[in-house]
């Protein structure tokens, strides 16, 4: 079963900076490119960046909101995921999903962690 | 940036109606689109893959269509589980982009 665990949410101020970690088990990480999702409170769902596996070189890529502000990581041997957020902005408080992109024919997101809520206020 | 509009925001709708849902890509997607379903405090689950693929495990009564800049989304007979947030996804070109959403909600 596909497992995906968010942490290091919390409270941080305009300004500051706050690195999430994602778990992954239950399935060969190094095969898949790995993806944030986040949705601000009462809103909708919007694609923060992507970490693409070996086969496509390790590369990111980011939405225009965090592009410059955002850093995208993982680590296979300890099969994570990470997010480094720097900058932080109001407008980034949101929960913050972990999501598996299948591996194989291109295809959306298939699994999602619980996610983790970030609250940037002073 | 591929712009996703999605319509309606919202809508009311009686157990047993059909639903459709539409999403307009700015610029032709072919058909990397995906469709999902957010149930209040849950995570998104995905319907649909490639315009039109079932996901494994959701009730046939969903389907979907197109492909290039108009698909939609559509619930043949609206059950009392199906009220929800629907989403969808673009990943033909970076960065991926979702649509508004539609909730759907019980007339």
């Amino acid at each position: 079963e596909v497992q995906l665990v968010e942490s290091g949410g919390g409270l941080v101020q305009p300004g500051g900076s706050l690195r999430l970690s994602c778990a992954a088990s239950g399935f060969t990480f190094s095969d898949h490119a790995m993806d944030w999702v986040r949705q601000a409170p009462g809103k909708g769902l919007e694609w923060v960046g992507r970490a693409t596996h070996k086969t496509h070189g390790y590369t990111t890529e980011y939405a225009t909101s965090v592009r410059g502000r955002f850093t995208i990581s993982r680590d296979d041997s300890k099969n994570s995921l990470y997010l480094q957020m720097d900058s932080l902005k109001s407008e980034d408080t949101a929960v913050y999903y972990c999501t598996r992109v299948p591996s194989g024919p291109r295809a959306p997101i298939d699994s999602w962690g619980q996610g983790t809520l970030v609250t940037v206020s002073p | 940036d591929i712009q996703m509009t999605q319509s309606p925001s919202a809508m009311s709708a009686s157990v047993g109606d059909r639903v459709t849902i539409t999403c307009r890509a700015s610029q032709g997607i072919s058909n990397y689109l995906g469709w999902f379903q957010q149930k209040p405090g849950q995570v998104p689950k995905r319907l649909i893959y490639a315009a039109s693929t079932l996901q494994s495990g959701v009730p046939s009564r969903f389907s979907g269509s197109g492909s290039g800049t108009e698909f939609t989304l559509t619930i043949s007979s609206l059950q009392p589980e199906d009220f929800a947030t629907y989403y969808c996804l673009q990943h033909n070109s970076f960065p991926l982009t979702f649509g508004g959403g539609t909730r759907v909600e019980i007339k």
